[in-house]
């Protein structure tokens, strides 16, 4: 079956411009997940959805970030006035669910990457 | 935070050798999973294993996790050039976040 979708591939903006990040995920995957990845580092865990449960945001850098998910399906991971600092690539992952015991392996899209000039 | 520290940062190897990557981390755990990036794109899930296991074994891979010492070493027998890829530690703590490494960067020669 189709894997996880992310849109667009790639992204170049003008610093100060809003931008939309865009995740579709595996059907019937209830958790999605959005990571940061910076050149050369790990992931940075940025948000989560699990169901109709609110989101964890805790991850999210600044109130510039904001995410949402509709339907309990796609999510659009929305920054505003972009910094170049918010330059990386921007990986969406799901997951069948997630439990405190359960060690359900995420499925990552091929992420969106973001450069603010 | 960073929880999850791979050892060596980098590792280059001929094709047919051995590759053996560590991964340290700080807290308890619940499993520890190790993931594949090839060209800095999406990461592919590799192997999991649990906190009340010492060792798993998938194909041509090996993981242990030593929870006394918090570490875990990924072993890649007979490796190709095709396996050449950074590869990801990931921890999970009791809930559904996974913390992720800065990863070790393989490179195989032909």
């Amino acid at each position: 079956g189709a894997g996880v979708s992310q849109s667009p591939s790639n992204k170049v903006t003008e610093k100060g411009k809003d931008v939309e990040l865009r995740c579709d995920p595996i059907s019937g995957h209830t958790a999605l997940y959005w990571y940061r990845q910076s050149l050369g580092q790990g992931l940075e865990f940025l948000i989560y959805f699990q169901g109709n449960s609110a989101p964890d945001k805790s991850g999210l850098p600044s109130d510039r970030f904001s995410a949402e998910r509709t339907g309990g399906s796609v999510s659009t991971l929305t920054i505003q006035r972009t910094q170049q600092e918010d330059s990386a690539v921007y990986l969406c992952a799901s997951s069948l669910k997630s439990g405190l015991a359960g060690g359900y392996e995420q499925y990552f899209g091929p992420g969106t990457r973001l450069t603010v000039t | 935070s960073q929880q999850g520290e791979e050892d060596p940062q980098a590792l280059s190897i001929q094709e047919g050798e051995n590759a053996t990557m560590n991964c340290s981390y700080k807290t308890s755990i619940n499993n520890l999973q190790w993931y594949r990036q090839n060209s800095g794109r999406g990461l592919v899930h590799l192997i999991l294993i649990r906190s009340n296991e010492r060792e798993k074994h998938s194909g041509r891979l090996r993981v242990t996790l030593d929870t006394s010492k918090k570490s875990s070493s990924l072993l890649i027998t007979a490796s190709r050039a095709a396996d050449t890829a950074s590869y990801f530690c990931a921890t999970r703590a009791g809930s559904y976040q996974l913390t992720f490494g800065k990863g070790t960067k393989l490179s195989v020669i032909p």
